[in-house]
Parts: C-alpha cells; structure tokens; sequence
C-alpha cells in the first residue's frame, strides 16, 4: 500500500521560498501515476497546486504557475515543491497526493515573520 | 478550467437519512474523469468514488456515485454517525485539476 510523507519548514518568512518533501513508500513514483501537491488554508476548501507525471510532464495551476515548481527524485523516490515569492496567503495545509486515490497526513505552512 | 460547483453549501441530516449531494461542472468531463472525496476535521481527505460511480477500495457500499457529462451526484443512502463530514468533488480531465468548494454534512 502506497504512503506518502509531506516535510519541510513549518515556518517561512514573507517573500522567502516554500519547500516541501514528498516521501513515498510502497510505490515507485516512476512506475505510473500523477504526484501532485493540493493545499488547504485554515478553514477554507481544497486547492490543486499542480502535479508531475511520471513520464516527465508537469502542470500548474495558473494561478500559481509563476511561483511554483515541482520536481522529482527518483533515486529517493521522493518529489519536491517550491513556491517563490509567499505571502500571508500561502498559508496553508500543504497534501503531497497520488493521483486522486491517496494523501499524504498534510502539513502546516504558516508565513509569517 | 472547469469550475465545479457544489450545492447544497450545508446539508442537516439525522443518522439513517439519505444524503444527496450535487457537483455541476462548468464544461463536460471528459471520461468522467470526476471524483468525491471525504474530509473530516484535523484529517486528510479520503478518495471516496473515482470515474464517476467507481466505488475506491474499503469504501463501504452505502456510497454511490453517478452521472456523467457535466452533473454529478454522491448519495450516501442511508448515513451513519462517522459519515458527517465535508465532502469535495474533483475533476481529474485535463489540467488545471479543480475542486469543488465543498458540501458540509452535520448532524441535525
């Protein structure tokens, strides 16, 4: 069964870079499947940030898509977000997924000084 | 982008009623590429229904999902006390990926 491990700074500085871990188990990433990221801010609904597919092709949300990249290692078999430039509106439940069908626990970002 | 719409915002059900809730999609699916998925408070989001009606592994039967093209429906048939929650809808067809912002199903 697939498990996946967001990490990373639970604290960035306005202006600075975001970056997250996605570790995962149970699975190859480069056997199949999109592996994306999607955030949540507190109290609010479900965003999709953006995804890489295994066979090398990336997609953003265009909202996001000047800040944000995603890349993979699959010596690690891990995948990676960054996002530039934050802002208090970053502030977010950070979900590395699978697909559709599977989620990491998620982390908080909070930016802030 | 398809918008996805979600309606009701709240729905008030007692345990062992049927919930009903709808997903509208701003432009048709392609392949039914749509699914639902469940969050309860401090937890991850769970994959519920995939493809449409495509019930995911250990989901138990009382939910179903249908429709195709661009309405949706995710019916709980009868409710039992964890299944009071949020749910999201999702489309998975061509990128940008987006969610629906939510029907929240609470105890009346």
């Amino acid at each position: 069964q697939v498990k996946l491990q967001e990490s990373g700074p639970g604290l960035v500085e306005p202006s600075e870079t975001l970056s997250l871990t996605c570790a995962v188990s149970g699975y190859s990433i480069s056997s199949g499947f999109h592996w994306g990221w999607i955030r949540q801010p507190p109290g609010k609904g479900l965003e999709w940030i953006g995804f890489f597919y295994y066979t090398g092709t990336t997609s953003y949300n265009p909202s996001l898509k000047s800040r944000v990249t995603i890349s993979v290692d699959t010596s690690k078999n891990q995948f990676s977000l960054r996002l530039t430039s934050v802002t208090a509106a970053d502030t977010a439940v950070y979900f590395c997924v699978r697909g559709v069908d599977s989620w990491g626990q998620g982390t908080l970002v909070t930016v802030s000084s | 982008e398809i918008v996805l719409t979600q309606s009701p915002g709240t729905l008030s059900l007692s345990p062992g009623e049927r919930a009903t809730l709808s997903c509208r999609a701003s432009q048709s699916v392609g392949n039914n590429y749509l699914a639902w998925h469940q969050q309860k408070p401090g937890q991850a989001p769970r994959l519920l229904i995939y493809d449409a009606s495509r019930r995911a592994p250990d989901i138990p039967d009382r939910f179903s999902g249908s429709g195709s093209g661009t309405d949706f429906t995710l019916t709980v048939s009868r409710l039992e006390p964890e299944d009071f929650a949020v749910y999201y809808c999702q489309h998975y067809d061509k990128p940008p990926w987006t969610f629906g912002q939510g029907t929240k199903v609470e105890i009346k």
